[in-house]
């Protein structure tokens, strides 16, 4: 079984369209996050969630928006669009939120914005 | 400065070959450290973390030198399929008592035969 699972794995869009990327995880993890990755392959944290709170929310413009409906799932909404938004967007959990925790990824989607 | 700046890549040795990567990270702040593997086009996988006194998993060799804030990896006797790009991760807690993982850009490595 998939223990971090995203979709969609692509995602081709307008720009100005909202769009939503789902994440679950069946590890029983209490915190989840969203990375991106850039074209640069930089992987860069963008949000972090400990029991339906978000914790960390890095400079991320508000059109982002992590929903958590119950502590398996992190999906992350992305209003209005740019094409700046075009990069991999990685979901990961870990056990807590403590320091030396591994984090396991889920298999990234790729979001290309034309 | 970078948070995590890595070595630039890419290294390209022969199978057998003894490869070094080196990483530094700017907050001394920074409490656990990790090397993550990435395939292409695939998520980040956990290699091993490290530790101060050093750390060895089979042919993979990781030091902490945290006076220095420099972390190392080492690969002896590399294979075809140590082809990735390694990322030197380091964690910090955020003062709302989170914790971030910060990744630096990735050192990638092709083994050939």
């Amino acid at each position: 079984d998939t223990a971090v699972s995203q979709t969609p794995k692509y995602l081709v869009t307008q720009m100005g369209n909202d769009k939503s990327i789902k994440c679950e995880q069946n590890l029983g993890h209490d915190t989840m996050y969203w990375y991106k990755q850039d074209s640069k392959k930089f992987l860069k944290i963008m949000f972090s969630y400990n029991n339906k709170e978000l914790i960390i929310n890095e400079t991320v413009p508000n059109r982002f928006s992590p929903k958590s409906p119950d502590k398996a799932h992190l999906n992350l909404h992305i209003n209005s669009l740019e094409l700046g938004d075009s990069a991999v967007y990685f979901c990961a959990s870990s056990q807590d939120g403590t320091t030396g925790r591994e984090q396991f990824f889920g298999p990234g989607t790729r979001l290309t914005v034309l | 400065r970078k948070e995590v700046e890595q070595d630039p890549g890419p290294f390209n040795v022969p199978e057998g070959a003894t490869v070094a990567f080196n990483c530094t990270y700017s907050n001394s702040a920074s409490q656990s450290f990790f090397w993550y593997r990435q395939d292409c086009r695939k998520e980040p996988k956990l290699l091993m973390s490290v530790y101060s006194s050093g750390n060895e998993d089979g042919r993979f060799t990781a030091q902490l030198n945290r006076a220095s804030q420099y972390i190392s990896l080492l690969i002896r006797d590399s294979k075809l399929s140590d082809s990735a790009t390694y990322l030197c991760v380091v964690s910090l807690t955020h003062p709302q008592a989170g914790t971030a993982l910060i990744f630096g850009k990735g050192t990638t490595l092709s083994v050939s035969s």
